[in-house]
């Protein structure tokens, strides 16, 4: 059963760092595009980033590019979604999920979610 | 960047059909052959319904159906159930030198 499992919700102030986390199991995790989507209640749900944890290959939404970094260890089949300095804007909750072996078109299964606040 | 437009509601009588409708605003948009739909009961994880436009994963019921015509893709439910009632989510790809992935603004779907 393919599972991916994310990290606590997490309180942080402005200007803190934060990485939050997502473990899949039940399938080749190296394979599978991994991303990151955004849900607030002003804008929905936004995609931010993609990468293939077997070469590391990123893309970053125009939206998102230089304010966040993903990244993945296929040792503990897990990625990861960085801040190096959090604004209150940030606050959201994000969602890990799977794309395919190909691409990254669809997103076939998705984690439970993580509320990250922001606190200015 | 495009922009997907999308109703912000929807409603219908259990048994009924709605359609919702997503219309792409720019040429990466346009006649996609990559048209995803996601189902969001509210905190929970979204679904994915619909991928490439019409074609359903497994465990979805065909109660669920995509088409496209055009710039606009389109999400129909049949047989309208009370569980049905959730945001509905387009999204369009585009390839990663285009804008990537973008997701529609969400449709509120009532049964009434």
């Amino acid at each position: 059963e393919v599972q991916l499992v994310q990290s606590a919700a997490e309180v942080k102030k402005a200007g803190e760092s934060l990485k939050i986390s997502c473990k899949g199991s039940g399938y080749f995790f190296d394979s599978y595009w991994m991303g990151w989507v955004r849900q607030t209640p002003a804008r929905g749900l936004e995609w931010m980033a993609i990468i293939y944890p077997a070469d590391s290959d990123t893309t970053y939404s125009p939206s998102f590019q230089g304010q966040i970094a993903i990244s993945a260890d296929t040792s503990i089949t897990t990625a990861f979604l960085q801040w190096t300095t959090l604004k209150a804007s940030d606050t959201a909750i994000y969602y890990c999920v799977r794309g395919s072996t190909t691409g990254w078109a669809r997103f076939d299964f998705w984690g439970q979610g993580t509320l990250v606040i922001v606190s200015s | 960047q495009s922009a997907l437009t999308q109703p912000p509601s929807a409603s219908g009588s259990p048994g009924q059909s709605v359609t919702i409708s997503c219309t792409g605003t720019s040429s990466d948009a346009r006649g996609n052959d990559y048209v995803s739909w996601y189902q969001h009961h509210p905190g929970k994880a979204p679904k994915l319904l619909i991928y490439e436009v019409t074609k359903r994963p497994s465990g979805v019921p065909d109660r669920f159906s995509g088409s496209q015509s055009g710039n606009t893709a389109s999400l129909t439910v049949s047989g309208l159930q009370a569980e049905d009632e959730a945001d509905y989510y387009c999204t369009s790809y585009a390839g990663r030198h285009s804008f990537g992935v973008v997701f529609g603004g969400g449709t509120k779907l009532t049964v009434l």
